[in-house]
């Protein structure tokens, strides 16, 4: 079964609008989980890392004021794509390690999937 | 950001098939390495870890060549059900060259298996 769960699967918003996008471990709490963008036929883009209880931690070129991310629980984070455009339409995935960094695989939510009309 | 190379494909194989496709990496320092396979418009799934020794899962069989930098995956007998992109994922968590999640992803290898 799913060990790390996202939701909505799927939303369709209309240009300024702002979504939010939660992400959750399942049986194991994350003190780090991590936001990632795909566009299609690309690879996943590590935007940010998600710090429960501080500040998230975000990749070059991510803008944190676009971008909202929030880890208020261990297992839960929250990815806000603030004033969202077009060119925000794109796959949204989380993911989390259960177990010590480095030797355990991550585990990815199912994935958000954006359009921005 | 170290590099992570795989042949996009697409790859197109009969049913009842072998097939293996390769990845390199370029950072010698890399520990763990990981194949995932991702379906179209779906979130990657961890198909199979990979160790220094070789392991194997089914019809899966994963080796990883450390003096070379490269990995490869082994799909026997392939099913319809094996159509996806696998993704090779490199973890480099406990040295630079990774991302902050520590990990570099290829771009994917797209196998379509026929009937």
């Amino acid at each position: 079964g799913a060990v790390v769960s996202q939701h909505p699967s799927r939303v369709i918003c209309k240009s300024g609008t702002s979504v939010k996008i939660e992400c959750r471990s399942l049986d194991f709490q994350a003190t780090t989980m991590f936001w990632y963008r795909q566009f299609p036929k690309q690879s996943l883009m590590l935007m940010a890392t998600s710090n429960e209880g501080s500040k998230a931690t975000y990749e070059q070129g991510v803008e944190k004021d676009k971008f909202l991310i929030n880890h208020a629980s261990l297992t839960l984070s929250t990815l806000t794509v603030t004033s969202a455009h077009p060119e925000d339409s794109s796959f949204y995935i989380c993911s989390a390690r259960d177990g010590d960094r480095g030797y355990s695989p991550l585990h990815f939510g199912n994935g958000t999937r954006l359009t921005v009309t | 950001r170290k590099e992570v190379e795989q042949d996009p494909g697409p790859f197109n194989v009969p049913e009842g098939a072998t097939v293996a496709f390769n990845c390199t990496y370029s950072n010698s320092a890399s520990q763990s390495f990981f194949w995932y396979r991702q379906d179209c418009r779906k979130e990657p799934k961890l198909l199979m870890s990979v160790y220094s020794s070789g392991n194997e899962d089914g019809r899966f069989t994963a080796q990883l060549n450390r003096a070379s930098q490269y990995i490869s995956l082994l799909i026997r007998d392939s099913k319809l059900s094996d159509s996806a992109t696998y993704l090779c994922v490199v973890d480099s968590s406990m040295y630079s060259g990774g991302g902050a999640d520590g990990l570099t992803f290829g771009k994917g290898t797209h196998l379509i298996i026929q009937p």
